[in-house]
């Protein structure tokens, strides 16, 4: 049902560098819609990490990125730590679905 | 700071009805759009509902579309879900959103109320 698509995983050791990728289509992410990024901790409500593709909240580490490309995305995690083991969805706005979410990904960190 | 509390999650019989609530508080709510959100056990997220900060416009993911009603109470600073017609891919944690100020993102999320669909 997702119409973004995500690996389902991807891990790093510490202080490592680990990318997520969101691919989406002309119809999201290519007509120009921004991504967005949550964060899911283990048992835990959604956090919104990153909007509007490079944006971050207020709180929210430096260490983690955005960016948008085409029909794709990005989230960069650098220096991982272990607190960052957690479910990362992107999400986009579809012009014929509106709301659209991405398949998640799941970090873990060795 | 913002909360969203969500209520009246349950155990319910396929074709029964269900309905959600979502207090908020902590801002200005007759001003934001606000989201229903759901995920299954060991799923991904899905867009469920939005309505305007206004009630002008409500829109529906097409799960759930002529069975669900949004609505909100701004006056109580209340968000609804209204559920009819319940089937067995309803069972999901259903979380409540604030629209970003900025776009179509998820600012600020709900606890989330659990409605599990089983005969």
């Amino acid at each position: 049902q997702s119409v973004l698509t995500q690996p389902p995983s991807v891990s790093g050791a510490p202080g490592q560098k680990v990318t997520i990728s969101c691919t989406g289509s002309s119809s999201n992410i290519g007509t120009g819609y921004d991504v967005h990024w949550y964060q899911q901790l283990p048992g835990t409500r959604p956090k919104l990490l990153i909007y509007a593709n490079n944006n971050r909240p207020s709180g929210v580490p430096d260490r983690f990125s955005g960016s948008k490309s085409g029909t794709s995305a990005s989230l960069a995690i650098t220096g991982l730590q272990a607190e960052d083991e957690a479910d990362y969805y992107c999400q986009s706005y579809d012009a014929n679905l509106r709301e659209v979410f991405g398949t998640g990904t799941k970090v873990t960190v060795l | 700071q913002v909360q969203l509390v969500e209520s009246g999650g349950g155990v319910v019989q396929p074709g029964g009805s269900l309905r959600l609530s979502c207090a908020a508080s902590g801002f200005s709510f007759s001003n934001y759009g606000m989201h229903w959100v759901r995920q299954a056990p060991g799923k991904g997220l899905e867009w469920v509902a939005f309505i305007r900060f206004d009630e002008v416009n409500k829109y529906y993911g097409d799960s759930v579309k002529g069975r669900f009603t949004i609505s909100r109470d701004n006056s109580k600073n209340a968000l609804y879900l209204q559920m009819n017609s319940l089937r067995d891919e309803d069972t999901a944690v259903y979380y409540c959103a604030k629209r970003g100020l900025r776009g179509h993102y998820f600012e600020y999320w709900g606890q989330g109320a659990l409605v599990t669909v089983s005969s």
